[in-house]
């Protein structure tokens, strides 16, 4: 069974930062792209950051470019989200995908002072 | 960056026909913006529906179907139950970024 588990959410003050870390399994991480999509409170999806299998090719959204860094472990099966300079706006639920076809069930992040 | 426009909300009948669209700032929607689509319900992490325009997951409902229509992507669902009641949105794809509409609030009445 595919799982994609997020975890490093939390409470933050703004200005400062986070790791998020999305854990998977049942499938062969190191083939597949990933990406990260949040969803503030009330609101749609937004896409944040694309990473390729194998790390070759990144992109980011405009609102995060320049603070947010993804990366990926492929023998650690794991995806991260370095999120640096955060903004009351960054508060979110944060999910990684698998392309876009499965989704863990996310990870909230506040950013409030 | 481009703009994805789709119904902020529509209503259909138990049983009826409701046809979601998925538009682009940039021009016509083709195969090559590899739209998705999804469901989500409160509470709940969002569900990949279609993919690739066309494509269905083993899981999406046989009701549910992707498709082209008159320059946008279009999500049909024929046959709606009252499970389908939810938020809807699609994603394309443009070089170098994913860009998600706005969300089609689906009630089903």
């Amino acid at each position: 069974e595919v799982q994609l588990v997020e975890s490093g959410g939390g409470l933050v003050q703004p200005g400062g930062s986070l790791r998020l870390s999305c854990a998977v399994s049942g499938f062969i991480f190191s083939s597949y792209s990933m990406n990260w999509v949040r969803q503030a409170p009330g609101k749609g999806l937004e896409w944040v950051s694309y990473i390729s299998s194998s790390s070759n090719t990144i992109y980011y959204a405009d609102s995060v470019k320049g603070r947010f860094t993804i990366s990926r472990d492929n023998a650690k099966n794991s995806l991260y989200l370095q999120m640096n300079s955060l903004r009351d706006e960054d508060t979110a639920m944060y999910y990684c995908a698998k392309d876009c076809n499965i989704w863990g069930q996310g990870t909230m992040v506040t950013v409030s002072s | 960056q481009a703009v994805v426009t789709q119904e902020p909300s529509l209503t259909v009948s138990p049983g009826g026909t409701v046809t979601l669209t998925c538009g682009s700032s940039t021009g016509t929607v083709t195969s090559g913006h590899y739209p998705y689509w999804f469901q989500q319900k409160p509470g709940q992490a969002p569900r990949t529906l279609i993919y690739n325009t066309i494509n269905q997951h083993s899981w999406t409902p046989a009701r549910f179907s992707g498709s082209l229509l008159g320059g946008k992507a279009a999500l049909t669902l024929s046959g709606a139950q009252p499970e389908d009641e939810g938020d809807y949105y699609c994603l394309l794809s443009y070089s170098g970024a994913l860009v998600f509409g706005g969300g089609t609030k689906l009630t089903v009445l």
